[in-house]
């Protein structure tokens, strides 16, 4: 149990357009779900906390106009880039925090790997 | 505010060897500390955790960790390498406060030998 997906697994746009990546949690319920992005062997840097029915709540840096999250129901989070760029270009993981789940454990989906030409 | 230290970029360790990847951090209270590990283009595998309890926490794969408050540690260990255990490992940290997210190190690479 607790697995989290992501979709796509990989996407190649062209600059200017809007890319939507998905993250499930497939078989629990989560409230909240984070956002994080890793660049080439550096770590994961939290991007955004996306709790279901409220707007996300963004680290500092993070531009929410850019990097729009949705979080619509328990299952799904929703990440939207737009108007890519180059500099856009990573590794996009997302979290799932298990609703009452033992220690509000998190789980990590696969990854989704942006390249924007 | 909440950090996490770790010190080596990459550890090398012939296999059979034992290994250690290091972790100190920097919260106020009593966090949740974790180990994932990353393979190339992968997501994050947990490996394990420390909540509360016994200070020594084994989690999967053979690996180990020691919880040290006065040190402040959590270093990862296993007893003997194996060739596949070669990844990124990333120690973790979060606040016992519900919804808050995990604070990831930057990461050790590590490297076993055959």
């Amino acid at each position: 149990g607790a697995v989290v997906s992501q979709h796509p697994s990989r996407v190649i746009c062209k600059s200017g357009t809007s890319v939507k990546i998905e993250c499930r949690s497939l078989d629990f319920q989560a409230t909240t779900m984070f956002w994080y992005r890793q660049f080439p062997k550096q770590s994961l840097m939290l991007m955004a906390t996306s709790n279901e029915g409220s707007k996300a709540t963004y680290e500092q840096g993070v531009e929410k106009d850019k990097f729009l999250i949705n979080h619509a129901s328990l299952t799904l989070s929703t990440l939207t880039v737009t108007s890519a760029h180059p500099e856009d270009s990573s590794f996009y993981i997302c979290s799932a925090k298990r609703t009452g789940g033992v220690y509000n454990e998190q789980f990590f989906g696969p990854g989704t790997r942006l390249t924007v030409l | 505010a909440q950090s996490v230290a770790q010190p080596e970029d990459q550890v090398n360790v012939a296999e059979g060897n034992p290994l250690t990847v290091k972790c100190t951090y920097s919260v106020s209270g009593n966090p949740y500390l974790f180990w994932y590990v990353q393979y190339p283009n992968r997501g994050l595998q947990f490996l394990l955790k420390y909540i509360t309890g016994d200070n020594l926490v084994k989690g999967s794969y053979g690996f180990e960790a020691e919880f040290n408050k006065s040190q402040t540690s959590f270093h990862l260990k296993k007893p003997s390498a194996l060739v596949s255990d070669s990844a990124l490992y990333f120690c973790a940290v979060r606040d016992r406060q519900a919804g808050t997210a995990l604070i990831f190190g930057k990461g050790t690479t590590l490297s076993v030998s055959s």
